[in-house]
């Protein structure tokens, strides 16, 4: 199957610092991907649909100048988490489609974020 | 708007017993439903989905739209089956709503 890389896959930092997680399609060309956020023992929700070329898609009640998205290219997205507080700490989940038709999903490995 | 729970976060069963999932959904529009597995240590991937009407690893899924119901089921569980276990609901605008997750174990 398509392969979604995600880095970096752990990244600490402190408060009021801004952090960039990268979600990379591998093997195949991505026009839409998918930003998740999964709290501990809880379910992913979904945060953006990210468009390459065009301005992500927030989902309700998701801050679009805290969590900046950008899909500069068919084989990248990026979320930036934007002067990071302790309560954004969480496990982020990119993930992609090969085929819009099919609807299967493929998903990065995920990025733990932790703001001390 | 879209909704899909899963009422179970923790399910057990014997190795050999039948094993059922539950997922409900709620949602406008005609659904188009999908179950990922997650098991430890790797990465969520697709298990099945409605319209394929397929069978994966002894698992099938049947979508009961009068019961807006899309319950997963394995009438005998394998070790192997134990993961965590995600019902998804893809909205039109193509994004994917996932429910809460059932963790299943699968006991010896």
């Amino acid at each position: 199957g398509a392969v979604v890389s995600q880095h970096p896959s752990r990244v600490i930092c402190k408060s009021g610092t801004s952090v960039k997680i990268e979600c990379r399609s591998l093997d195949f060309q991505a026009t839409t991907m998918f930003w998740y956020r999964q709290f501990p023992k809880q379910s992913l929700m979904l945060m953006a649909t990210s468009n390459e070329g065009s301005k992500a898609t927030y989902e309700q009640g998701v801050e679009k100048d805290k969590f900046l998205i950008n899909h500069a290219s068919l084989t990248l997205s990026t979320l930036t988490v934007t002067s990071a507080h302790p309560e954004d700490s969480s496990f982020y989940i990119c993930s992609a489609r090969t085929d819009p038709n099919t609807g299967e999903l493929f998903f990065g490995e995920g990025s733990r974020l932790t703001v001390l | 708007a879209q909704r899909v729970t899963q009422p179970e976060k923790l399910l057990s069963v014997f190795k050999g017993a039948p094993v059922e999932l539950k997922c409900n959904y709620s949602y406008s529009g005609s659904p188009e439903l999908f179950w990922y597995v997650q098991y430890s240590r790797q990465r969520l991937q697709l298990l099945l989905r409605h319209i394929s009407r397929e069978s994966i690893k002894g698992f099938t899924a049947d979508l009961n739209k009068g019961e807006t119901s899309f319950h997963l089921k394995k009438p005998f569980a394998q070790e192997e089956d134990s993961a965590m276990y995600y019902c998804a609901l893809r909205g039109a605008g193509n994004q994917f709503y996932f429910g809460t997750g059932t963790s299943l174990t699968v006991i010896p």
